[in-house]
């Protein structure tokens, strides 16, 4: 059975911090992951993909660590904004495996 | 309007009644999926569907049962409510691959 692994937080952040999380992943033979943000109460939406040699999308940076079977999402220049619950997510032929997510908070 | 919608958005439910929770989409993807979320456990897969003929136990079927009528329509039924299936309920689509579009949940409450 694929686990994925998160600190579920709260990361308590002030604005225009840099924040950094990490999952862990189960199955060595994983061969996507992804970031999902999620507000209260609402469906999760991609944030961004895991590529192998690391991806960036504005302020958002996300990589991943075969060899220690980690995934990482840095955020530069946090906004009130980016107050969320960010899901790591495993992919896999029968859907998704979700981490429990990681609360960040920005603080003004 | 929404690609992926959900009916109902509320459900307050008693113990032992049949409900079903319905989801469409017109974004014209093959493959849906249900998923529950509980507080401190994620999301958990109950249901799987690649197309029309082809369904697919998740981690958590047991107590849940679904029908794809149609390449739009997949709905999940709850053949006799139980408190514990108190959850948030959500839909999703994909293309193929893994990137997956969540409908916005129904939240149902099982007295």
């Amino acid at each position: 059975r694929k686990e994925v692994e998160q600190d579920p937080g709260p990361f308590n952040v002030p604005e225009g911090a840099t924040v950094a999380f990490n999952c862990t992943y189960s199955n060595s033979a994983s061969q996507s992951f992804f970031w999902y943000r999620q507000d209260c109460r609402k469906e999760p939406k991609l944030l961004m993909s895991v590529y192998s040699s690391g991806n960036e999308d504005g302020r958002f940076t996300a990589q991943l660590n075969r060899a220690s079977q980690y995934i990482s999402l840095l955020i530069r220049d946090s906004k009130l904004s980016d107050s969320a619950t960010y899901l790591c997510v495993e992919g896999g032929a029968d859907g998704l495996t979700f981490g429990k997510g990681t609360h960040l908070i920005i603080q003004p | 309007d929404a690609d992926v919608t959900q009916t109902p958005r509320n459900r307050i439910t008693k113990t032992g009644k049949r409900i079903m929770l319905e989801c469409s989409q017109t974004k014209g993807h093959d493959r849906m999926y249900w998923y529950r979320q509980d507080p401190g456990l994620g999301l958990r897969l109950i249901y799987y569907s690649f197309d029309v003929k082809d369904i697919n136990k998740g981690e958590i079927s047991d107590g849940y049962s679904v029908s794809r009528q149609a390449q739009a329509k997949f709905s999940l039924s709850l053949e006799s409510a139980i408190p514990n299936q108190t959850a948030l309920y959500f839909c999703a689509t994909s293309p193929g691959g893994y990137e997956q579009y969540f409908g916005p949940g129904t939240r149902l409450t099982v007295t």
